[in-house]
């Protein structure tokens, strides 16, 4: 099993649309949960951090269910700047490695 | 707003060379780490750096990977001699600021190494 796994993509959604991400993690002591934002050939960006009793900013939801080792990242109201790959991540220790996801594309259409 | 910086964003380099790709981390950050990305695969943890020394390295990072903070901003990682596979997208990531430690781990845009 891998250790952080993502819907694979590509998701193609209309601008306004909701469109939900899932990643699951292997690991049971992993401790930190994040959500990146990837553009083509760039940096990943730190989208949120994800807390156990879930998490809003603006149009996104992160969820965490560390029972099921899975976590969530919601967007609403769609924008086309939205078109990215999201990168879940995972960390076991403060400090520690993050491991990625292979990531999931977003094309937010007209 | 601080940011992580890389040098040089492009690196092209032949087979068998060493090269040395250059991070400026955030000011405050304590924690220091490498990842790379092959082309259409996902990153990947190289090595993490704390308090002058590696704290946990991957099976990716042999004896041909070295880091070192040579001064008080720099962090660089070396590969002393090249080989195809090592073309990637090399990102460089910093993390735990002081006095309000947070963990995140913000990435610099990355060295663009092409091996040939």
């Amino acid at each position: 099993r891998k250790e952080v796994e993502q819907d694979p993509g590509p998701f193609n959604v209309p601008e306004g649309a909701t469109v939900a991400f899932n990643c699951t993690y292997s690991n049971s002591a992993s401790q930190s949960f994040f959500w990146y934002r990837q553009d083509c050939r760039k940096e990943p960006k730190l989208l949120m951090s994800v807390y156990s009793s879930g998490n809003e900013d603006g149009r996104f939801t992160a969820q965490l269910n560390r029972a099921s080792q899975y976590i969530s990242l919601l967007i609403r109201d769609s924008k086309l700047s939205d078109s990215a790959t999201y990168l879940c991540a995972v960390r076991a220790n403060q400090g520690g490695k993050l491991i990625f996801g292979q990531g999931t594309e977003l094309s937010v259409k007209p | 707003e601080p940011e992580v910086t890389q040098t040089p964003s492009h690196q092209v380099t032949q087979m068998g060379q060493e090269v040395i790709l250059r991070c400026v981390p955030i000011s405050n950050h304590l924690y220091f780490y490498w990842y790379r990305q092959i082309l259409g695969q996902k990153v990947e943890f190289l090595v993490s750096f704390y308090n002058n020394e590696i704290s946990e390295k991957s099976e990716i990072f042999d004896d041909q990977f070295s880091v070192e903070r040579p001064d008080g901003s720099n962090f660089t990682l070396k590969i002393r001699s090249t080989k195809l596979e090592d073309s990637a997208m090399y990102f460089c990531a910093s993390s735990l600021s002081l006095p309000v430690g947070t963990y995140e781990q913000y990435f610099g845009p990355g060295t663009r190494l092409t091996v040939t």
